[in-house]
């Protein structure tokens, strides 16, 4: 059972508009989520968090947003630059470790 | 060197072989851990160690033994592996299991290829 899903395996957008990343979780007891960015033959890094106590947090280009009652939070890159494609992560704290979901590959077209 | 570091980056092996990833931090954490990553498949987690010690096995084939010396090092020991086992092999570690020390840092990989 998959714990924390990301529905969309690839998103495109062009340089300088808004790149809009989505994950949904099933466990109402996840406080706190992270999103990872991963290049080709790298590990992945951490990105940005947010706590269940908000349901925004804020980074430069980067925004995580937080819906508890849908169960849903979604990343904002803005405005996308093509350094950012990359494959992006969401992840929650699960008994022993993060669980992870299965990534959305972003490419951002210059 | 820093962060999180794993030997070798690429590795092919037969089906008989043995062979050992290694995994090594300078983050000074306390807790280690091996994730598998399968082509568009979530990172699957394979085992966690915490102060050496050994507190998650994630229904992991016994072709599989990890070893912890201590908690900067983490090795993967493989034998007898199947095709099916290719993957990105991903060490990570943390400051603990608890509390706010959520953020994990992964090292680059290692990419097995088994024929």
């Amino acid at each position: 059972d998959q714990q924390v899903k990301q529905n969309s395996p690839s998103l495109s957008v062009q340089e300088g508009r808004i790149s809009i990343l989505n994950c949904d979780y099933t466990n109402s007891m996840f406080d706190y989520f992270l999103w990872y960015k991963k290049y080709p033959a790298e590990g992945p890094t951490f990105l940005i968090s947010i706590s269940s106590i908000k349901d925004k947090n804020e980074d430069g280009r980067f925004t995580v947003f937080l819906n508890k009652s849908a169960k849903h939070l979604s990343l904002h890159i803005v405005p996308s630059q093509p350094g950012d494609s990359a494959v992006y992560f969401c992840a929650a704290p699960g008994r022993r470790a993060l669980t992870f979901g299965s990534g959305t590959r972003l490419q951002v077209q210059p | 060197e820093t962060g999180v570091t794993q030997t070798p980056r690429h590795l092919v092996m037969g089906m008989t072989n043995k062979k050992s990833l290694k995994c090594e931090q300078h983050l000074g954490h306390n807790a280690m851990y091996w994730y598998k990553q399968s082509a568009k498949k979530p990172l699957e987690l394979m085992f966690v160690y915490n102060f050496k010690e050994q507190t998650e096995n994630n229904s992991v084939p016994s072709r599989f033994s990890p070893e912890c010396p201590n908690s900067s090092h983490l090795f993967l020991h493989l034998h007898t592996l199947q095709p099916e086992d290719s993957a990105l092999y991903l060490c990570a570690s943390s400051q603990d299991l608890e509390g706010s020390s959520y953020e994990q840092y992964f090292g680059p990989g290692t990419r097995l290829t088994v024929t």
